[in-house]
């Protein structure tokens, strides 16, 4: 079946360095999704990406779906102690299946 | 709050009973996902609806469990029998037709198995 897989699976940094996760599917994807949830929260909606080769920015963020729509990428420049959490990728195989998540990296940032 | 609910947002019940909770979806939506959550995962996919159908369901879930959506409204997930490894959280999210569009989450049921 499709998994997702997500790498690395934690990452510490200093607040002011950058961040980055992947995200691998073993199968195409129509699109991509990325959420982030907070400790003790539920995921919430980042950003969703159909196009193969797609970047999108979102202040800080930076969202890169791959030529092949098989990979993913989240990278976040000088982090703050607000993103802290869990950034999870997730992927619709094709139009009216279910959405995978994957395993998720989560992000500490001391000050 | 129009937002997914949830009920109850904590269950302890002692092994080998039964459980169910409901997932209330926001009302225009017509996807509706049920995952399950352990600490340190990610959302792992139980079973899939679009309106009353269910779509999908997942090669790991036991014949133990059992999800229903009738009139595409809310829906409801049971467990029977319960196990100590059924212990997590239970996420409903739901999302509109159009595809690809974000799904929203519900705060979550958490199972404790005793």
């Amino acid at each position: 079946g499709q998994q997702v897989m997500q790498i690395p699976q934690y990452q510490h940094v200093q607040e002011g360095e950058d961040f980055t996760t992947y995200c691998n599917s073993s199968t195409t994807l129509s699109n991509i999704q990325w959420y982030k949830q907070r400790p003790g929260g539920h995921p919430v909606f980042l950003i969703q990406l159909v196009k193969s080769g797609e970047v999108k920015k979102q202040k800080r963020l930076t969202f890169q779906f791959g030529e092949a729509k098989k990979n993913s990428s989240l990278h976040i420049t000088a982090t703050q102690t607000t993103d802290v959490g869990t950034y999870f990728c997730a992927g619709f195989r094709q139009a009216g299946t279910a959405l995978i998540f994957g395993k998720g990296t989560t992000l500490s940032v001391s000050s | 709050d129009t937002g997914v609910s949830q009920n109850p947002r904590h269950k302890i019940t002692k092994r080998g009973q039964n459980v169910t909770f409901r997932c209330d979806p926001i009302s225009e939506h017509n996807r509706l996902y049920w995952y399950r959550q352990t600490l340190g995962q990610g959302p792992e996919f139980l079973t899939y609806f679009q309106n009353e159908a269910q779509l999908e369901k997942s090669r790991l879930l036991s014949d133990r469990f059992s999800a229903e959506r009738p009139k595409g409204s809310f829906s409801t997930l049971e467990i029977q029998r319960t196990e100590q490894g059924d212990s997590a959280m239970y996420l409903c999210a739901s999302s509109s037709r159009t595809l690809g569009t974000e799904a929203f989450f519900g705060q979550g049921t958490r199972l404790t198995v005793v």
